[in-house]
């Protein structure tokens, strides 16, 4: 009865180098979300993703960020050319269906290191 | 973008004592919820509120959603060492969309 998964825990990257973050939703939860977390913030929202569509991105740089939740498999936030500006918790939280009001499960997160 | 804030920043308390904190917007909100974060962990959910006045409570934890639905408040009583940790308020912005405090840091001295 596993929760939400991230992985990797902990990753470095060197600048310019591509990050890629995953994300397995609970069973049964078909809405993911993304949130970014820099060190002594609180979470901002990134994007929203269900099955093979994203729903809101209006949280995530326009450029060298994507993310993806395709029909099998994890969903994917990717980070192209990181900098140093990018190094911070990566969470990902999902939801059942459109329950938003019962708030989201969230996982341990991903840290993200740029050197 | 959009945030709450969330009073006091930080705080050091004795063990055994009453804690309290509140969230602040500028903005109305239809839910509100109370998370706890434990270093190297994610966001643990504590409390959700739905209704404006409406008072909950979880163990020694009592949160009330305010009357005029723009603030949010968290109490912990007689606090323990494992009450360590960052507290962060959210509220429902829109459908779907929660909006973060930016946390009340609380250490507890034994």
């Amino acid at each position: 009865n596993a929760g939400v998964m991230q992985n990797p825990r902990h990753l470095v990257r060197r600048r310019g180098q591509e990050a890629r973050l995953r994300c397995s939703p609970m069973k049964g939860h078909s809405h993911v979300y993304w949130y970014r977390q820099l060190p002594e913030e609180g979470l901002k929202f990134m994007v929203y993703l269900q099955k093979e569509n994203i729903i809101d991105e209006s949280g995530m740089p326009k450029e060298r960020f994507s993310a993806e939740f395709p029909k099998e498999g994890p969903s994917i936030l990717r980070i192209q050319q990181v900098v140093r500006g990018d190094s911070a918790a990566y969470f990902c939280a999902s939801s059942p269906g459109d329950r938003y009001n019962y708030g989201y499960t969230f996982g341990s997160g991903t840290r993200l290191t740029v050197v | 973008g959009q945030q709450l804030n969330q009073s006091p920043q930080s705080m050091f308390i004795q063990e055994g004592e009453d804690v309290s904190m509140n969230c602040t917007s500028s903005s109305i909100f239809n839910t509100w919820l109370w998370y706890k974060q434990e270093p190297g962990e994610g966001p643990v959910l504590l409390i959700a509120l739905y209704k404006a006045g409406e008072l909950t409570s979880n163990g020694r934890l009592t949160a009330q959603f305010g009357i005029t639905r723009k603030d949010s408040f968290l109490n912990i009583s007689a606090s323990i060492p494992s009450d360590v940790g960052i507290y962060f308020c959210a509220g429902l912005s829109g459908t779907y969309k929660y909006i973060f405090g930016t946390g009340t840091r609380l250490k507890v001295l034994a």
